[in-house]
């Protein structure tokens, strides 16, 4: 069975400075990989995929993030930080038709 | 273009009562998933309809059910509700759901509590 997970439940980062949210997937075969952003008491947003091509996907909002097939990672970053970046971050897999979220990383950028 | 409108965006029910929520995705989308997310689980999938069938299944009891209509919007329904059903429960809307590569788009979610 697939799974996606995100082994950090917080992140905290200054204001100004990069900001990595690790996520992890296993999955057997070329899934679908996406990041989203809630934030309170809203739903979710999508930000960035992959989907095939190059390791380096580029999104919403001055977020990027890296596909490693090896390490089978999709970490999402930023080279720079916004307070208002502060949010709860979700990654996802999709293979077959079958989405599959992680437990969620809460981002907290402090000025 | 208008989002994905889900209403309402706030209810309380209590114990055994059943609930029914609502749905209305982007204008040409046709397909509609229903997530649940609680502090507990975190986002667990319940259902996604395309083109009015269901084309997908989360693990939940037959309590949760749902179903769509001709112009793509979506009903859930939870009946005998138990106090472990308080929740916000999320639609997502996309072209072509699970069988594509294209995102979801969310509403902003009805958020139901269980006294």
């Amino acid at each position: 069975a697939q799974s996606v997970a995100q082994p950090e439940d917080q992140v905290n980062v200054a204001e100004g400075n990069p900001l990595t949210v690790k996520c992890t997937y296993s999955v057997s075969g070329n899934p679908y990989l996406f990041w989203y952003v809630q934030y309170p008491n809203r739903g979710l947003q999508f930000l960035l995929k992959y989907i095939t091509g190059d390791n380096l996907v580029k999104g919403s909002y001055g977020f990027e993030a890296e596909f490693n097939k090896s390490q089978t990672s999709f970490h999402l970053k930023k080279p720079s930080a916004l307070v208002s970046d502060s949010a709860l971050y979700f990654c996802a897999v999709t293979l077959a038709g079958d989405m599959r979220f992680g437990a969620g990383t809460r981002l907290t950028v402090k000025p | 273009k208008a989002g994905v409108t889900q209403t309402p965006r706030y209810l309380i029910k209590t114990r055994g009562q059943q609930v029914t929520l609502s749905c209305s995705p982007i204008s040409g989308h046709r397909s509609v998933s229903w997530y649940q997310q609680t502090p507990g689980q975190g986002l667990q999938f319940l259902f996604e309809y395309f083109s009015e069938t269901q084309r997908n299944k989360g693990n939940f009891p037959g309590r949760f059910s749902g179903r769509q209509f001709s112009n793509s919007r979506s009903e859930m329904n939870v009946s005998t509700l138990e106090l472990g059903d308080s929740a916000l429960y999320l639609c997502a809307s996309s072209l072509s759901g699970s069988e594509g590569t294209g995102e979801l788009f969310f509403g902003e979610g009805s958020r139901l509590t269980v006294l």
